[in-house]
């Protein structure tokens, strides 16, 4: 059974530092990796979707990256702010028919002015 | 605009009360989800419909019901038999590619009265 791990819980920085938030999972035939970010009391919104075939995925100050024979990924946050505050969920897909996503608790990240 | 739509974004039940949450979508998705996530974990998955018509069971559906009339809707019964409800509720949706990702509604917030 696939079992996502999100490590910290939570992290608390001050603001214009860069962080890296993991994600490990236990099996490595996954579809693809997603990171998700969710603010207090909303649903979702995807940040970046690694293909299985993929190393890495860019978007602005956020950088992903998927190691599979490890079942590993990262997010690295570069120049972190305020508005960065956030839980972000990690999230692999498995395909069951249609597609299924297995998430990590998540880490709730806090960046202090 | 296009998206997914839930309603209401706070619902109360009562004891032995079954509730409906409603979930919309306009992207012309064929699949559609109901997750629920309780305080500090993450999402897990209730039901799922891939067409019209036709849903599955996820990793916990017992005390919950769908329907799936029209490829617009896909609203989520909590019935009297599911003794803990007290969760956030996301609906989301996604196409028939696999390798797009999942886009998610605001939420429902269920508490038991």
């Amino acid at each position: 059974k696939q079992e996502v791990t999100q490590i910290p819980a939570a992290l608390s920085v001050p603001e214009g530092e860069n962080l890296v938030l993991n994600c490990s999972f236990t099996d490595s035939a996954i579809y693809n990796l997603q990171w998700f970010r969710q603010d207090p009391g909303k649903g979702l919104t995807s940040l970046l979707l690694i293909q299985s075939s993929q190393r890495e995925q860019t978007s602005g100050r956020l950088n992903a990256s998927l190691d599979k024979s490890s079942g590993r990924s990262t997010l690295y946050i570069a120049a972190s702010q305020p508005g960065d505050s956030a839980t972000y969920l990690c999230a692999v897909t498995v395909i069951i028919g249609a597609q299924k996503l297995v998430f990590g608790q998540g880490t709730r990240l806090t960046i202090n002015p | 605009d296009g998206g997914i739509t839930q309603s209401p974004k706070y619902l109360f039940r009562k004891e032995g009360q079954n509730v409906t949450l409603s979930c919309e979508q306009n992207l012309n998705h064929d699949a559609m989800y109901w997750y629920r996530q309780d305080p500090g974990q993450g999402l897990r998955l209730i039901y799922y419909s891939q067409i019209v018509n036709d849903f599955q069971k996820g990793d916990i559906a017992e005390g919950y019901s769908v329907s799936r009339e029209k490829k617009e809707s896909f609203p989520l019964t909590v019935t009297s038999a599911q003794k803990n409800p007290t969760a956030f509720y996301l609906c989301a949706s996604s196409p028939e590619d696999y390798g797009e990702t999942q886009y998610f509604g605001p939420g429902t917030r269920l508490l038991v009265l």
